[in-house]
């Protein structure tokens, strides 16, 4: 079956504009999580959803923001960007969100570069 | 400071060489799940562990969870070049209702033919 679809796959922006990233999940997962992951600070957790509910939230200011939608699609959106929000930016799905053993099913990610 | 501490952070070894990947915390997991991720890729799953001390098993590359389910090892016979990677591995908590994975930091592994 398909895998996680994140879209797009690079983009580049300029400093204080917002950017909004987009992830399909594997089809009859339930739950979406997003991760930033940079050299220095390797893979960071923003915040995870089920069906449509944000579920955990990382320690990351207000300007990142997700939602989910009704078929689990997700987006999340980086508002006024820092030149520091220049990272690899993960989508993973998984069953049930972290009911079990939480395995995760990442997508190839988005790249973002903040100039 | 990285609730799971990863060590060593690079090894470049030659093929056929053994190796052994250490994640580490004062913190116990409830599982611990190991990944690998190539350039230009998302992490991809190799395995689940559960049960302290468990020891699992895909082909060249043996998995252990401590006693404790405070650590991990990673320990891979014969390498291969297409084993070059970064390996990561990340713990399952519980914090009141809510549940969080937590990743290490990274061991970059590159084997040389």
């Amino acid at each position: 079956k398909a895998g996680v679809t994140q879209t797009p796959r690079y983009l580049i922006k300029t400093r204080g504009q917002q950017v909004t990233l987009s992830c399909s999940p594997i089809s009859g997962h339930r739950s979406v999580s997003w991760y930033q992951q940079t050299p220095g600070q390797g893979l960071q957790f923003l915040f995870e959803y089920f069906s449509e509910t944000q579920r955990n939230k990382g320690n990351f200011p207000g300007r990142f923001s997700g939602r989910q939608f009704s078929n689990s699609r997700s987006e999340m959106n980086v508002s006024t960007l820092e030149l520091g929000d220049s990272a690899l930016y993960l989508c993973a799905s998984s069953r049930e969100g972290f009911a079990n053993t939480g395995e995760l099913f990442f997508g190839e990610g988005s790249r973002l570069t903040v100039l | 400071t990285q609730l799971l501490e990863q060590s060593p952070q690079f090894l470049s070894i030659q093929e056929g060489e053994n190796l052994t990947v250490y994640c580490n915390s004062s913190s116990v997991f409830s599982s611990l799940q190991w990944y690998r991720q190539e350039p230009g890729e998302g992490p991809v799953l190799l395995v689940t562990v559960v049960t302290g001390g468990e020891v699992k098993k895909l082909k060249r590359l043996t998995f252990q969870f401590g006693d404790a389910r405070k650590d991990s090892s990673l320990h891979i016979t014969a390498a291969q070049p297409g084993d070059t990677g970064l390996y990561l591995c990340a713990g399952l908590r519980s914090s009141g209702s809510a549940r969080q994975l937590t990743f290490g930091s990274g061991t970059q592994l590159t084997v040389l033919p």
